[in-house]
């Protein structure tokens, strides 16, 4: 596609139910990375994957949160048991190398997906 | 570990004119990236800017220029002309070499008056 799509756009759920967000990265792109941006805040690092692996989960809360890209392309990321706490825009980023040094390295984001919990 | 600071909550100017928006930072690695990102209401990230440490001169992308203080560990973003497009969160982010993930700053709002 033409840039990072995630799904759905708004997310509403209840506490303690589960939640999957879905990341498409830009076509040809081999890393990906999920933040978390809470409200007038910065966006915040969760996790980073290189090809099928997560190659830094360093920032993910807790074992509540999962994220996974079996085929190295579309990405899911997975909140066990929600909390109020975490309402927030979740957006995903992809770029075409993960190493630095060049341009092809800058990370493209999605809209995010806008996650409400009751 | 890294940090980014933005210390302007929100920030106005005139159609037209030229405004700059305050970046510092933290970080122990000589190799690093800096990243000036733009949040529209439509919440996708875009990138407005990119420099790299090593290289002196500072960046221009057409209206945006960047003031590069490495020594100073400052990273300021200058809109030239600016247009009511412009209206938008700006985040200051890094990125270390060493590293994959962005540390955003905290943003500062631009609008852009008519």
């Amino acid at each position: 596609g033409a840039g990072v799509s995630q799904t759905p756009s708004n997310k509403v759920t209840e506490k303690g139910k589960y939640v999957e967000l879905r990341c498409d990265p830009i076509s040809g792109h081999t890393a990906l990375y999920w933040y978390r941006q809470s409200l007038g805040q910065g966006p915040e690092f969760l996790i980073y994957f290189q090809g099928t692996g997560a190659a830094d989960d360093s920032g993910l809360p807790n074992d509540r949160f999962f994220a996974v890209r079996p085929e190295g392309s579309v990405s899911t990321l997975k909140i066990q048991r929600t909390e109020r706490g975490d309402s927030a825009v979740y957006l995903c980023a992809s770029s075409l190398t993960a190493s630095g040094g060049s341009s092809t390295d800058t990370q493209y984001f999605g809209p995010g997906t806008r996650l409400t919990v009751l | 570990a890294q940090t980014v600071t933005q210390s302007q909550p929100e920030m106005s100017v005139q159609e037209a004119e030229t405004v700059t928006l305050s970046c510092t930072y933290d970080t122990s690695e000589n190799n690093y990236y800096l990243f000036w990102y733009k949040q529209p209401p439509s919440r996708q990230m875009i990138l407005v800017i990119r420099q790299e440490a090593y290289k002196q001169q500072n960046a221009t992308e057409n209206r945006f220029s960047v003031n590069f203080q490495k020594a100073a560990k400052s990273f300021s973003l200058k809109i030239s002309d600016s247009q009511l497009g412009d209206t938008a969160m700006y985040f200051c982010a890094l990125r270390e070499n060493a590293g994959n993930m962005l540390t955003f700053g905290g943003g500062t709002r631009l609008m852009v008056k008519p």
